[in-house]
């Protein structure tokens, strides 16, 4: 099955820990997209990725990290600097950057806060 | 401004009627329209897109209205059905090479029988 995959799909975070969330596809996608979702909020941009070894800040970069090494794979970290991680987190791809307008999302990662 | 003003934010009809969620830009340089509906605990799913150039759009029981002088756009969803019980999102494409895709807020959408 041709798709996004991100996991785990529920994760705790503890107090000063750092914690990675993970997104891989296999569409053969240039562009990936980092989202976070909080209710009210819509989806707000993290980082975004138009190429391998590439990435640019989003809109909400600050306490967040992300390394694009491989095509395939775009991993979140969400930092100890991030005071407020608890939301619903969003991975994205288009077949390029051009191609932005269509982008196929993953089934997301909730983040709770012990 | 590279914002799209999405309205209402939450929206309750009973099952048959026609929704109606709004989206209003202001930047001239948008150059496609995509809207996206999300069901709850899923990711987003394009559902249909519009470019500026076209008045309407239908794609089975969704249709989007353009306004390109008023710079407005809606999705209509005729006949709603409780399965259409969902989060939609309108976006905004620039035309300028480096500016991500602008999402609206989303219209939280809950369709009763």
């Amino acid at each position: 099955d041709g798709g996004i995959t991100q996991s785990p799909k529920y994760l705790f975070r503890k107090e000063g820990q750092n914690v990675t969330l993970s997104c891989e596809q296999n569409l053969n996608h240039d562009a990936m997209y980092w989202y976070r979702q909080d209710p009210g909020q819509g989806l707000r941009l993290i980082y975004y990725s138009q190429i391998v070894n590439d990435f640019q800040k989003g809109d909400i970069a600050e306490g967040y990290s992300v390394s694009r090494e491989k095509k395939e794979s775009f991993p979140l970290t969400v930092t100890s600097a991030q005071k407020n991680p608890t939301a619903f987190y969003l991975c994205a791809s288009s077949d390029s950057w051009l191609a932005k307008n269509i982008q196929y999302f993953g089934a997301g990662t909730r983040l709770s806060v012990l | 401004q590279q914002q799209v003003k999405q309205s209402p934010q939450s929206l309750i009809v009973q099952k048959g009627g026609i929704p109606i969620i709004n989206c209003a830009y202001e930047n001239t340089a948008f150059d496609y329209f995509p809207w996206y509906q999300q069901f709850p605990g899923k990711g987003p799913a394009l559902l249909i897109a519009i470019r500026p150039d076209v008045s309407e759009k239908k794609e089975g029981r969704f249709t989007i209205s353009f306004n390109k002088s008023a710079k407005q756009f809606s999705l209509h969803i005729m006949d709603s059905q409780p399965g259409d019980s969902a989060t939609y999102f309108c976006a905004g494409h620039l035309n300028s090479g480096n500016t991500p895709l602008v999402f609206g807020k989303g219209t939280r959408l809950s369709v009763i029988a």
